[in-house]
């Protein structure tokens, strides 16, 4: 498979407790990027890294967010204390930053319900 | 700062006609590139078409070509030829060198038979 993958597809806990999602990029390409997505709505974006570095964030990325890239191959995105509003669809995206245009190739999202 | 609006929630068209998602943009960078992303209902975001600021000729690939009108900010989706597979929501977004896309609102395709 040579696309984006995401782990858990699909995640639905408690308000209040930890989640972590896991986000494989496509192996050659060296940006990477996190998305969310609300009901009705266009993605958002989260945080960006290029390899390792974490070189952007939205304000979006509450000091509960945390995103790490350890090794700039996978990434995982960690919520703590989870809250009925961080529902949504969260999309990873990667490329390569090479191309002439910095087309993102998406992943197909893990969709996360609090309770 | 960039913005984009998609102001058609739902569109329909008929099998085998074609149709025009509207999208209009603003920005203050003077180079950016525009991008349509089709997201069927199993949630992956699939892209389409690309087009650059400064390209003097409007894309296109296969059957969707993007309809760019500088002037007037305006990178309207053109799907030739529907097909039922067509039916999903389809975002415009732009890439202003803020190392992210900033999406619209999207619209969503039916394409009846």
């Amino acid at each position: 498979d040579t696309g984006v993958s995401q782990n858990p597809r699909h995640k639905i806990t408690k308000r209040g407790q930890n989640v972590t999602f896991r986000c494989d990029p496509i192996s050659e390409h060296n940006r990477l990027y996190w998305y969310r997505q609300t009901l009705g709505q266009g993605p958002e974006f989260l945080t960006y890294f290029q390899n390792e570095a974490q070189l952007e964030k939205s304000r979006l990325l509450s000091d509960r967010f945390s995103a790490e890239r350890p090794k700039g191959s996978f990434s995982t995105l960690e919520i703590q204390r989870t809250e009925q509003g961080d529902s949504a669809m969260y999309l990873c995206a990667s490329s390569t930053g090479l191309a002439e245009y910095n087309e993102q190739f998406f992943g197909p999202g893990t969709r996360l319900t609090v309770l | 700062a960039q913005k984009i609006t998609q102001t058609q929630p739902g569109m329909f068209v008929q099998e085998k006609e074609a149709v025009t998602l509207d999208c209009t943009y603003d920005t203050s960078d003077p180079s950016y590139g525009l991008f349509w992303y089709k997201q069927p209902s199993s949630g992956e975001m699939i892209f389409l078409i690309y087009q650059g600021s400064y390209d003097q000729q409007n894309a296109t690939e296969g059957r969707y070509s993007l309809n760019f009108q500088k002037a007037r900010k305006s990178a309207n989706l053109v799907i030739s030829a529907s097909q039922l597979g067509d039916s999903a929501m389809y975002f415009c977004a732009i890439d202003a060198g803020a190392n992210n896309l900033f999406f619209g609102t999207g619209t969503r395709l039916t394409v009846i038979p």
